[in-house]
């Protein structure tokens, strides 16, 4: 099946720098991407919308000048948190709909683990 | 956008079988239901996707009623590896379709 990558799978940073995450779909093109946060014991919120060749869409509340998010390719999305604190720790995902095909509409990363210390 | 409600957790031993059921009480006419599985420090893994009556794969069955405000997922004989969180979305098969998780149920099987 369709495969999408992150990197990196987990990144240590101290407080004030910034985190560049990096999103593939490995086999198929994805001129939509959709980046996610999971905090412990809680479940996926969606963060954003990247599109390819556009200004990524923000969910309500994320601060889009702190999450900047890139589509350059038809491939690859980035999400940059910008000076990283303590309580941007937490689970990054993306997922990439795969058009067209019966049955499964997204697949997901194996996530980023960021700890920002 | 459909709002699910799912169990907060279940327990459950090897070898049983496990039903999980879905409510989407709004569930509109062009949405379609999807079992998303998660492991810990994992993406979420696709499992199931419906839209009525029942379907079957090699992993799960998704039972749903002919209302179709709710679904309900199975899962044959689990085993300890099935431990997971287990997510219904609701929603149109439209691939720019923006996924909204609720709370999920948190299946602990035991041995």
């Amino acid at each position: 099946g369709a495969v999408v990558s992150q990197h990196p799978s987990w990144v240590i940073c101290k407080s004030g720098t910034s985190v560049k995450i990096e999103c593939r779909s490995l086999d198929f093109q994805a001129t939509t991407m959709f980046w996610y946060r999971q905090f412990p014991k809680q479940s996926l919120m969606l963060m954003a919308t990247s599109n390819e060749g556009s200004k990524a869409t923000y969910e309500q509340g994320v601060e889009k000048d702190k999450f900047l998010i890139n589509h350059a390719s038809l491939t690859l999305s980035t999400l940059t948190v910008t000076s990283a604190h303590p309580e941007d720790s937490s689970f990054y995902i993306c997922s990439a709909p795969l058009s067209g095909r019966a049955g499964e509409t997204q697949y997901f990363g194996p996530g980023t683990r960021l700890l920002v210390l | 956008l459909a709002k699910t409600t799912q169990p907060i957790s279940m327990d459950s031993y090897e070898g049983q079988e496990v039903n999980i059921t879905c409510s989407h009480n709004n569930i509109a006419t062009n949405d379609y239901i999807t079992w998303y599985q998660q492991f810990p420090s994992q993406g979420p893994r696709f499992i199931i996707q419906g839209y009525k009556t029942k379907v079957t794969n090699e992993v799960a069955s998704l039972f749903i009623p002919a209302d179709r405000k709710s679904s309900t997922l199975s899962l044959p004989r689990v085993s300890l590896s099935d431990t997971a969180v287990y997510y219904c979305l609701v929603g149109p098969r439209d691939s720019s379709y923006k996924l909204i998780f609720g709370s999920g149920t948190r299946l602990l099987v035991r041995p």
